[in-house]
């Protein structure tokens, strides 16, 4: 158990609609990084939020929003959703910091299906 | 900016073989690397790591040296289980915040018995 805790484990919509998946980060870490997967592929980066601000931004597309509460736990906003965004989205978390390796940890993941 | 490289596979390979997943990297600075796995229906872990330069991380038999020389973090296991078959992901992070975190493809490792 990586500490990070990822809702809901699986979510079928369907396409048109709009979905909100949640991370909530390991006790202590600021660091909140969201992934996308999709089948036989790779991972790919799609956002970081540092301690509530944004940090870094990849693939992102701008039907998907994210953000970072105080409480630390974050949401990833997923809209207008198409069947290509069927996916498995994972959030990491790392240690808080400017020292260090920075390492992630994963939740578990939230498997989206989009009909 | 950073980047990494590594074998895409899949792999092959008979239980008790020699395992190595090439893994070589592109970084400004000093960069952390790690290895993390990916078991069928689950999320990654994360493996081993090396921080700086000559470092050998090591877990659960399996080893990588981090060679600054060569810009490589190659994985290696004496004798593969089946129980090894999983995807595996190298990585580096640079930045104050981890905010240059990147993932290489991922290889897939499928052993027989």
């Amino acid at each position: 158990d990586s500490g990070v805790t990822q809702t809901p484990k699986h979510l079928i919509t369907a396409t048109g609609q709009r979905v909100t998946l949640r991370c909530s980060p390991r006790s202590g870490d600021l660091s909140v990084y969201w992934y996308q997967q999709s089948l036989d592929q790779g991972l790919q980066f799609l956002i970081q939020y540092y301690n509530g601000e944004e940090r870094a931004k990849g693939n992102i597309l701008e039907r998907f929003s994210a953000q970072q509460f105080p409480d630390l736990h974050s949401e990833l906003n997923l809209s207008s959703l198409e069947l290509g965004d069927s996916a498995l989205y994972f959030c990491a978390s790392s240690e808080q910091g400017t020292s260090g390796s920075h390492e992630q940890f994963f939740g578990p993941g939230t498997r989206l299906t989009v009909l | 900016g950073n980047s990494v490289t590594q074998m895409e596979g899949p792999v092959t390979l008979s239980e008790e073989a020699f395992l190595t997943i090439n893994c070589t990297y592109t970084a400004t600075g000093y960069p952390s690397l790690f290895w993390y796995v990916q078991y069928p229906g689950e999320g990654l872990q994360l493996l081993l790591k090396a921080t700086k330069a000559d470092d050998k991380g090591s877990n659960k038999g399996f080893e990588a040296t981090y060679r600054k020389e060569t810009t490589s973090f190659h994985l290696e296991k004496g004798s593969v289980q089946v129980s090894d078959s999983a995807v595996y992901f190298c990585a580096l992070s640079g930045g104050n915040y981890g905010q240059n975190f990147v993932f290489g493809p991922g290889t897939r490792l499928s052993v027989l018995p």
